[in-house]
């Protein structure tokens, strides 16, 4: 199994709205990454979590708040969001120190903020 | 469903030889790809792309070259440097469409 799935594939929320995006991953890796894509550029790298700990965050406003639950899967908290935060969200992972940081990327959630 | 395929995690050559990364789709609607190159715990950065139309593209010692007939792309480093060691991404969309990455592949350039 070589997936990263993310849910929900399409969220549309309100900038009062509270909700979380999902990331899940099953080949073992020790570090899950979130970045954002607006359209047509090149991923911008938000939170990086090595072995469940968080271990990079680029400046990320607190209305996003990262979850690593377990080595499985990794949540993004969403609150009070700016319609200027309406991207591509996405997922990845990596097996650390393995000689490699190839990621596998997740499809992705399409967040829209009203 | 992988989409988007570098069968090579990784890759080592020696400085001034050629680098040759390569990459497979599956998606025949895909008709823009591109190459994004990353450094440890940054995002990746915009390298070179290529649409359907054409089969070749060049910058600098960088050249894309594209196989649609057997969903295929490739990237050739010519001549690699040491700076050139990152792992390289290799991306897919249509117009409209979510970019779909692949694995990746970690590219190491001996002096």
């Amino acid at each position: 199994d070589t997936e990263v799935t993310q849910t929900p594939k399409h969220l549309v929320m309100g900038m009062t709205n509270k909700k979380s995006l999902k990331c899940e991953q099953h080949m073992g890796h020790r570090a899950m990454y979130w970045y954002k894509q607006k359209a047509k550029k090149p991923p911008e790298l938000m939170f990086v979590y090595s072995y469940e700990k968080l271990s990079i965050n680029e400046s990320v406003p607190s209305r996003f708040s990262p979850e690593c639950p377990n080595s499985s899967l990794l949540n993004l908290h969403l609150h009070a969001l700016q319609p200027e935060d309406s991207a591509l969200y996405l997922c990845a992972s990596s097996q650390p120190f393995a000689g490699t940081d190839t990621q596998y990327f997740g499809p992705g959630t399409r967040l829209t903020v009203l | 469903d992988q989409q988007v395929k570098q069968n090579s995690p990784s890759l080592s050559v020696q400085e001034g030889r050629i680098s040759i990364l390569n990459c497979d789709y599956t998606n025949s609607m895909f008709d823009y790809f591109l190459w994004y190159k990353k450094y440890p715990a940054e995002g990746p950065t915009f390298l070179i792309s290529i649409s359907s139309i054409k089969d070749k593209n060049e910058d600098g010692r960088f050249t894309v070259f594209l196989n649609k007939s057997a969903k295929h792309l490739s990237l050739h480093i010519v001549p690699s440097q040491p700076g050139d060691s990152a792992v390289y991404f290799c991306a897919a969309t249509s117009w409209g469409d979510d970019m779909r990455f692949g694995a990746g592949t970690r590219l190491t350039v001996k002096p």
